[in-house]
């Protein structure tokens, strides 16, 4: 069983819609992360979080430990948006490793 | 910003081949990894390196091998490639402390014939 599971797998939405895109984790974490990567791109790191919340224009990251779940939300979404997001976490006491889940493709069309 | 740059986009080699795939960071950070990426699967660890000369295996490290001789380079080696391991092969690397930002190269599509 993976350490790091995300859903959907799949998404298609209509250009303007909220959307959401869920991460859950069963191991204890130092952190977390939401990564983006484009079609035929290379991968960026958007958000590291432990708790809270943090906002990066229109994107949203929030954390809840104690249910072991983020969430990465993007308001008024954009073709540009596209993109396989993925989320990966570090585990506490292993910081130097990196534990993936398979990630979140998210189509928006105009 | 941190620059991550990995040789080549795409390379096509032949099975039997042994193929050299290499990883620079310029950021002085001590940790380096190498990944395989297949639809369906997500990001494989296939070695990982946290200083110079040391090196650890990742999940899938049958097949290959890694060097890592100065702390801003990371190689991975394909000793005789098979088509089985057509993938993309994405280099990364970080800080040590388990609180600190993965940098990705922009990935080595890889494909064996």
């Amino acid at each position: 069983k993976n350490e790091v599971e995300q859903s959907p797998q799949n998404l298609t939405a209509q250009e303007g819609e909220f959307i959401t895109i869920n991460c859950s984790y069963s191991v204890g974490i130092s952190a977390l992360h939401w990564l983006q990567q484009h079609p035929g791109g290379g991968i960026v790191s958007l958000f590291m979080l432990s708790s809270g919340k943090k906002k990066h224009g229109r994107l949203i990251a929030t954390i809840n430990i104690q249910e072991k779940h983020s969430s990465l939300h993007i308001t008024a979404s954009h073709p540009r948006d596209s993109a396989v997001y993925i989320c990966a976490v570090t585990r506490r006491n292993t910081g130097n490793q990196f534990y993936f889940g398979t990630g979140t493709s998210l189509t928006v069309i105009p | 910003d941190v620059k991550v740059t990995q040789s080549s986009r795409y390379l096509v080699k032949r099975t039997g081949e042994k193929v050299f795939l290499e990883c620079v960071q310029d950021m002085d950070h001590e940790n380096m990894f190498w990944y395989r990426q297949d639809p369906g699967l997500g990001l494989r660890l296939i070695y990982f390196s946290y200083d110079v000369k040391m090196k650890e295996k990742g999940d899938i490290p049958e097949g290959y091998s890694v060097s890592r001789e100065k702390k801003e380079r990371f190689s991975l080696i394909l000793e005789s490639a098979s088509t089985n391991q057509t993938s993309m092969y994405l280099c990364a690397s970080s800080l040590t402390g388990g609180y600190e930002k993965l940098f990705f190269g922009s990935g080595t599509q890889l494909s064996v014939l």
